[in-house]
């Protein structure tokens, strides 16, 4: 199986600043023939089930706002929050589907400062 | 609006069994790829199982030859029968959508989840 392993496992972010978390592949969710990466980024607020944010690593779900982005290639990845707001209060995992099972990282917890 | 509906949840003692239901609306559960995934109380994800729009199912290591996910049509409803279950299948159980038109194994929409508790 893929390992994924984020950093760091928790962050706090002041309101309207930058929240920056990483995600690291075992082996590359890079896919040659069509050159996309196979990895997904979720967002988990208490009491909810994980809502999906990013997919083929950039993409954004339809409805997401555009302070988040996501980034990176191969098995190096990340999730950026800009201009952080107390709504962005949440848990938020990584997760590959290049290959079957697909495998979630152990998430970061992202709180305001 | 896609809407998923998990029940079935509850206290059941090591070795039991449980089927949990998800109801789905908004779409056609046939013609789509769904999933179970699980998360242990204060813990991160874990995939469960899969049901392909042909039929075909596939399985996590740690539950297979003892969960069976399946679905009903005319009910549009699609479940997960536990067997045997350990106390480390206690957990939220989402079931969720992968996006049309199948075979990419990431989740765009999910239930609320019903929490399983496996204990004596």
């Amino acid at each position: 199986d893929i390992v994924m392993t984020q950093s760091p496992d928790s962050l706090a972010v002041s309101l309207g600043e930058r929240a920056t978390i990483n995600c690291k592949s075992s082996q590359s969710v890079l896919y040659s023939s069509n050159n996309k990466n196979y990895l997904a980024w979720y967002q988990q607020k208490p009491g909810q089930p994980p809502k999906l944010l990013i997919y083929w690593a950039s993409s954004r779900e339809s409805g997401v706002p555009d302070r988040f982005s996501g980034s990176g290639s191969g098995t190096d990845f990340t999730l950026t929050i800009n201009s952080l707001q107390a709504e962005d209060v949440a848990v938020y995992y990584c997760q590959q589907y290049y290959v079957t099972p697909p495998t979630f990282g152990q998430g970061t917890k992202l709180e305001i400062k | 609006e896609v809407q998923l509906v998990e029940s079935g949840g509850g206290l059941i003692q090591p070795g039991g069994s449980l089927r949990l239901s998800c109801a789905a609306s908004g779409f056609t559960v046939s013609s789509n790829y769904m999933s179970w995934v699980r998360q242990a109380p204060g813990k991160g994800l874990e995939w469960v199982s899969v049901i392909y729009s042909g039929g075909a199912t596939l399985y996590a290591d740690s539950v297979r030859g003892r969960f069976t996910i399946s679905r009903d049509n005319s009910k549009n409803t699609l479940f997960l029968l536990m067997n045997t279950l350990r106390a480390e299948d206690t957990a939220v159980y989402y079931c969720a959508t992968l996006p049309s038109p199948g075979g990419l194994y990431y989740f765009d929409y999910w239930g609320q989840g019903t929490l399983v508790t496996v204990s004596s």
